[in-house]
């Protein structure tokens, strides 16, 4: 049974452009969490999504910052017109049933913003 | 936020136990406990969870206060591979289950 995929694994982008990441949960796994982690720190909460829903996005800021689950296809995190302090390992996690239960973690898309 | 508090870092003889402690002192009743390992360049993983009574798994055990204000993680038998950080990390029932992460503790495995 594969993991959470997310691809790319490394991501070089300049400033004002955009990146796409993408996470792939685990099969039959129908909730998704993004998290960033900067150099040195924890992880922070992003968003949390169902299947075409975004059910919890406290810690997505405000501009700039999109996620979307669609029926079908990948989860993607979008972040337009991208800036130094951008620049961050990315996680993805899915879950089975509920917030609640265990998460499993992707191996993470590692953005750099030149 | 439900707050831990762990040391930074700890250093531990390859085969021999390792106590990783933790504090949360603001822990409500239907807070989880949530042990999470991060491997070097890796994602997390799930190392173990509970509530009120001790746990066992195949990878840890987990021990936990009376009163619930802190908590243990044990490896019985720390392996080179086993050197990560690791977070301890409350989930809250009333903030819908999100896992709020600390700094975590940085293992360190001497051979």
């Amino acid at each position: 049974n594969a993991g959470v995929m997310q691809n790319p694994r490394h991501l070089v982008r300049r400033r004002g452009q955009e990146a796409r990441l993408r996470c792939s949960p685990m099969k039959g796994h129908s909730h998704v969490y993004w998290y960033r982690q900067l150099p040195e720190e924890g992880l922070k909460f992003m968003v949390y999504l169902q299947k075409e829903n975004i059910i919890d996005e406290s810690g997505m800021p405000k501009e700039r910052f999109s996620a979307e689950f669609p029926k079908e296809g990948p989860s993607i995190l979008r972040i337009q017109q991208v800036v130094r302090g951008d620049s961050a390992a990315y996680f993805c996690a899915s879950s089975h049933t509920s917030r609640g239960e265990t998460q499993y973690f992707g191996p993470g898309t590692r953005l750099l913003v030149l | 936020d439900a707050k831990t508090t762990q040391p930074n870092s700890m250093e531990s003889n390859e085969e021999e136990p390792v106590h990783l402690p933790c504090n949360h002192s603001t822990i409500s009743g239907t807070d989880y406990i949530h042990w999470y390992r991060q491997l070097p360049s890796q994602g997390p993983e799930y190392v173990i969870h509970g509530l009120t009574s001790n746990v066992n798994n195949r990878m840890a055990s987990l021990a936990i206060a009376e009163d619930r204000k802190s908590s243990t993680l044990i490896l019985h038998r720390a392996t080179l591979r086993d050197a990560a950080v690791y977070y301890c990390i409350l989930s809250r029932m009333d903030s819908n289950y999100q896992l709020i992460w600390g700094a975590g503790t940085k293992l360190i495995i001497k051979p």
